[in-house]
């Protein structure tokens, strides 16, 4: 099936680092990604992990997937009120005919 | 700017109308695809074209939902005799097959209201 699933909300105090979760269904995703959207606009990508990597960093995110468990996580370091937003997880469906996205995960970043 | 460009950015139109969006991909990309998002909830896939061809099509996209990419580049979106139901985000994305890593690059959207 296709069904990504993501807790719907994540308060943190600026400094400290953010973790947001995900979990999806196909075994054969090839890449998985996060999109970060702010209000009224489009999705802008993150970043993206290939199947066959259990980490990825990038600057102040770092990417972890647990392929056994079908298990996403984003790690924000050093979460800024700038980093407030909703955070999607995708995976890429059939040879990236079309990615699946969760609900969305909004993170609440307070002074 | 060169990233996916949608156009109207926001439109209001009374029930049983006919809207189109427009949308235009980044000039390289190949394939084009269309999401629907309700407030609350991550964008769902519509359909998508490589190049002019129309490769998939959502069980969501009735009768009433038309798109076309006639020359492989802008794309067009018709709903028609709108619902209120049909009151959402159309989201516009875009990307390479030559990438291989998939990724779909975003325009900023046409909001849709369904008075």
């Amino acid at each position: 099936g296709e069904d990504v699933e993501q807790s719907l909300f994540l308060s943190v105090r600026e400094g400290d680092s953010s973790v947001i979760n995900c979990t999806y269904t196909d075994s054969s995703s090839t890449y998985l990604y996060w999109y970060k959207q702010e209000p009224g606009a489009g999705l802008q990508l993150l970043t993206y992990i290939f199947s066959n990597m259990d980490m990825k960093q990038d600057q102040r995110l770092t990417v972890l997937l647990n392929k056994k468990d079908k298990h996403l996580s984003l790690r924000i370091a050093d979460t800024q009120t700038g980093d407030s937003a909703i955070y999607f997880c995708a995976e890429s469906l059939r040879g990236f005919q079309k990615l699946v996205f969760g609900t969305g995960t909004r993170l609440l970043v307070s002074p | 700017d060169t990233g996916v460009s949608q156009n109207p950015r926001h439109k209001i139109t009374k029930r049983g109308q006919n809207v189109t969006f427009r949308c235009d991909p980044i000039s390289e990309h190949n394939r084009l695809y269309w999401y629907r998002q309700t407030l609350g909830q991550g964008p769902e896939f519509l359909t998508y074209f490589q190049n002019e061809a129309q490769l998939e099509k959502s069980r969501l996209l009735s009768d009433r939902f038309s798109a076309e990419r006639p020359k492989g580049s802008f794309s067009t979106l018709e709903i028609q005799r709108t619902e209120q139901g049909d009151s959402a985000m159309y989201l516009c994305a875009s990307s390479s097959v030559d990438r291989g890593t998939g990724e779909l690059f975003f325009g900023e959207g046409s909001r849709l209201t369904v008075l």
